[in-house]
């Protein structure tokens, strides 16, 4: 079966330093994914998906990007983090119709 | 995107049928889905349904989708405390979806 994994699970980080997160899916091969953030109004955003390995599409401007070195891992990095990069960022992927989420990462900047 | 809506809170009675209710604006959308949230946790995919369907049901889990008022509906019977959590509505047009703010469904015993 599926899973999808992501770590760390908490984060506090200080205003301008970076952001590294990472997503990896097992028991599938090159599946779409996906980063959204969830923000305190609770709506999901979109930042970036990703069809293949290389292959980013940003939805969003702002101070992230994203990378997927391997076929089944997707990072989402910062070079200086922001007071408004706090929220909760959850990992996805598709399956046919289904998209499926990962548990998510807590990220909060002081 | 498109906007989709839904009303922010929903009390219900342990027992009762929940109904939350979900408006979006882009008549391509493909699949519409229902998604719960429990307190700190990811979003777990409830159901789905195609946009040529006007029904689906699902154990205690009934969909309802008028496409003309673009109009999606979820109705939990014999609601439980475990099902207070946050459900979102999702609608997908492309590779992404598109949600709403979510919906709290509070059960009281």
């Amino acid at each position: 079966s599926q899973t999808i994994h992501q770590w760390p699970a908490t984060l506090v980080q200080p205003v301008g330093s970076p952001l590294s997160l990472e997503c990896t899916v097992e028991g599938t091969s090159n599946p779409n994914l996906y980063w959204y953030r969830q923000a305190a109004g609770r709506g999901l955003q979109l930042l970036f998906y990703s069809v293949g390995i290389g292959q980013i599409s940003s939805e969003v401007p702002q101070n992230l990007s994203a990378s997927r070195p391997q076929d089944r891992q997707f990072i989402l990095s910062s070079k200086k983090l922001l007071l408004s990069d706090s929220g909760f960022y959850l990992c996805a992927w598709d399956s046919y119709n289904e998209q499926f989420f990962g548990p998510g990462t807590r990220l909060t900047v002081l | 995107g498109e906007d989709v809506e839904q009303s922010l809170f929903l009390s219900v009675r342990e027992g009762d049928s929940s109904v939350i209710n979900c408006t979006y604006t882009d008549s391509s959308s493909t699949y519409l889905y229902w998604y719960k949230q429990e307190p700190g946790a990811g979003l777990q995919l409830l159901t789905y349904i195609f946009s040529n369907m006007d029904m689906k049901q699902d154990q205690r889990l009934t969909v309802l989708l008028n496409k003309k008022d673009k109009h999606l509906s979820l109705r939990i019977a014999d609601t439980q405390t475990g099902d207070s959590a946050i459900y979102f509505c999702a609608e997908r047009t492309g590779y992404a979806l598109n949600f709403g703010k979510g919906t709290s469904l509070l059960v009281t015993p």
